[in-house]
């Protein structure tokens, strides 16, 4: 098991662009979550899915940002039209069943807007 | 709202000596509470949890004190390395499991 992998590990990109963020869970974990960090901060929580259905929002997360679990497994993170304060660290995290409060997590992928 | 506090920014401590993070929280919902650490460029890696029916739980040179009266929590490390030096974060859950972060504590271990 490699753990909790996330692609790409660095973005650049101009604002008015979109992205697309990309995260594979430990696997035959259910549970997936999403949280961003800003610098100074600790992560604040965006969303999560457990298998495909995506169960919460955060109402930070605005109606450019949409995130998808097809099939259960991998997930993919959308920000379309960035704007500068969306710089930030983008983390993913995943949980068991059998262990539903320890999250593990990626190592992140971070997002500059310039 | 923030409802999970780490008032201290940055801690030093001497090689061998203890580490003491503290953490506060505002939400009485909260039922589990746990500590990461986090490296440069890496992600948050766990390190110890605790549910709030308990008020200790050790693991190695780790140890956390939860104190639910005074909505506080604590984690001590002894004796400290080098190679913790690093941020410590504090998060708190509900039944949702969705985790609430402190702002970070970051440890120096000198030599």
């Amino acid at each position: 098991d490699t753990g909790v992998s996330q692609d790409p590990r660095h973005k650049i990109t101009k604002r008015g662009q979109n992205v697309t963020f990309r995260c594979d869970p430990i696997s035959e974990h259910n549970r997936l979550y999403w949280y961003r960090q800003t610098l100074g901060q600790g992560p604040e929580f965006l969303t999560y899915f457990q298998n495909e259905a995506q169960l919460e929002k955060s109402r930070l997360l605005s109606d450019r940002f949409s995130a998808e679990r097809p099939k259960g497994s991998f997930s993919t993170l959308e920000i379309q039209r960035t704007e500068q304060g969306d710089s930030a660290m983008y983390l993913c995290a995943s949980s068991s069943r059998t262990d539903p409060y320890e999250q593990y997590f990626g190592p992140g992928t971070r997002l500059t807007v310039t | 709202d923030q409802q999970v506090k780490q008032n201290s920014p940055s801690l030093s401590v001497q090689e061998g000596r203890i580490s003491i993070l503290n953490c506060d929280y505002t939400n009485s919902m909260f039922d589990y509470f746990l500590w990461y650490k986090k490296y440069p460029a890496e992600g948050p890696t766990f390190l110890i949890s605790i549910s709030s029916i308990k008020d200790k739980n050790e693991d190695g040179r780790f140890t956390v004190f939860l104190n639910k009266s005074a909505k506080h929590l604590s984690l001590h490390i002894v004796p400290s390395q080098p190679g913790d030096s690093a941020v410590y974060f504090c998060a708190a859950t509900t039944n949702d499991y969705k985790l609430s972060f402190g702002a970070g504590t970051t440890v120096t271990v000198r030599a």
